[in-house]
C-alpha cells in the first residue's frame, strides 16, 4: 500500500527566504506526483504535476523535483512571500488506470512579513 | 466558471441522523471523487466514480454511499451519522484519472 509522508508538518520562515518542502513515498512505481496548495477553509489548488519520466517542473517561483528511485520529491519556493502561507500537499498516482491520488498530510507554511 | 460546487458548506448532525452532501461539476469531467480530511491529516478517499453509473470504494467507504446517475452530479449519503464522521468533506473531479483535479470548497460536518 502506497504511503506518502511530508516533512516538516509545519514551517515558519521570514519573508524573502528560499525554502524546501519534502515529500516521500514508499512505492517508487508511481505514474505521477502532484503538489497542491490549500488555503484555510478552502479546497485544494493544483500547483505542479510531474510525470514519472520527468525530473522537475517549474512554475514561477515554484520548482518541484522528483527522484522516483529514492521515493522523494521536493517543492522549492524561491523568495517566499506572506501570500505563500498555506498548507502544501503532495499526492501520488500509482498507475495510468483508474487509481485515484494518495495524499500526504501536508506541510503548513507560514511566511512572516 | 463554477467548477465544482458543494452544498452545504456547514452542517451539524445529531447521531443517527442521515444527510446527503451534494456535489456538482460543470466541466464535463468523467472522474469524480469524495475525500474526507480530518484535522492535521491528509485527504482520505471515500468513493470515486469513473463515469455515470460507475462507482467504486476508496480507502474509507464504511458508513457512506454514493450514486452517479449523471455526469454532473455525485452525491454522498450518510445514513446513520456517527461522531467519527465529523470531518471536512471535499468533492473533486478530473477529466481523466490523475490529471487536472478541480476541488470544491468543502463541507464541514459535525456530528454531535
Amino acid at each position: 500500500k502506497q504511503e506518502v509522508t511530508q516533512i516538516p508538518a509545519a514551517l515558519s520562515v521570514p519573508e524573502g527566504e528560499n525554502l524546501v518542502l519534502n515529500c516521500s513515498f514508499t512505492d517508487s512505481a508511481i505514474y505521477n506526483l502532484q503538489w497542491f496548495r490549500q488555503d484555510p477553509g478552502k479546497g485544494l489548488t493544483s500547483l505542479l504535476l510531474i510525470q514519472s519520466s520527468q525530473r522537475e517542473q517549474t512554475s514561477g517561483r515554484l520548482n518541484a523535483s522528483l527522484d522516483k528511485s529514492s521515493g522523494r520529491s521536493t517543492l522549492y519556493i524561491a523568495a517566499s512571500q506572506p501570500g505563500d502561507s498555506a498548507t502544501y500537499l503532495c499526492a501520488v498516482k500509482q498507475n495510468s488506470g483508474n487509481t485515484p491520488l494518495v495524499f500526504g498530510k501536508g506541510t503548513r507554511l507560514s511566511v512572516i512579513a | 466558471n463554477a467548477g465544482v460546487t458543494q452544498t452545504p458548506k456547514f452542517r451539524i448532525l445529531k447521531i443517527g441522523q442521515s444527510m446527503t452532501l451534494q456535489c456538482t461539476q460543470d466541466m464535463n469531467h468523467n472522474y469524480m471523487y469524495w475525500y474526507r480530511q480530518d484535522p492535521g491529516m491528509g485527504l482520505k478517499l471515500i468513493y470515486y466514480s469513473v463515469g455515470a453509473g460507475i462507482t467504486d470504494k476508496g480507502e474509507v467507504p464504511n458508513g457512506y454511499n454514493v450514486s452517479r446517475s449523471t455526469t454532473e452530479d455525485f452525491p454522498l449519503r450518510l445514513e446513520l451519522a456517527a461522531p467519527s464522521q465529523t470531518s471536512v468533506y471535499f468533492c473533486a473531479s478530473s477529466y481523466v484519472g490523475g490529471y487536472g483535479y478541480t476541488f470544491g470548497s468543502g463541507t464541514r460536518l459535525t456530528v454531535v
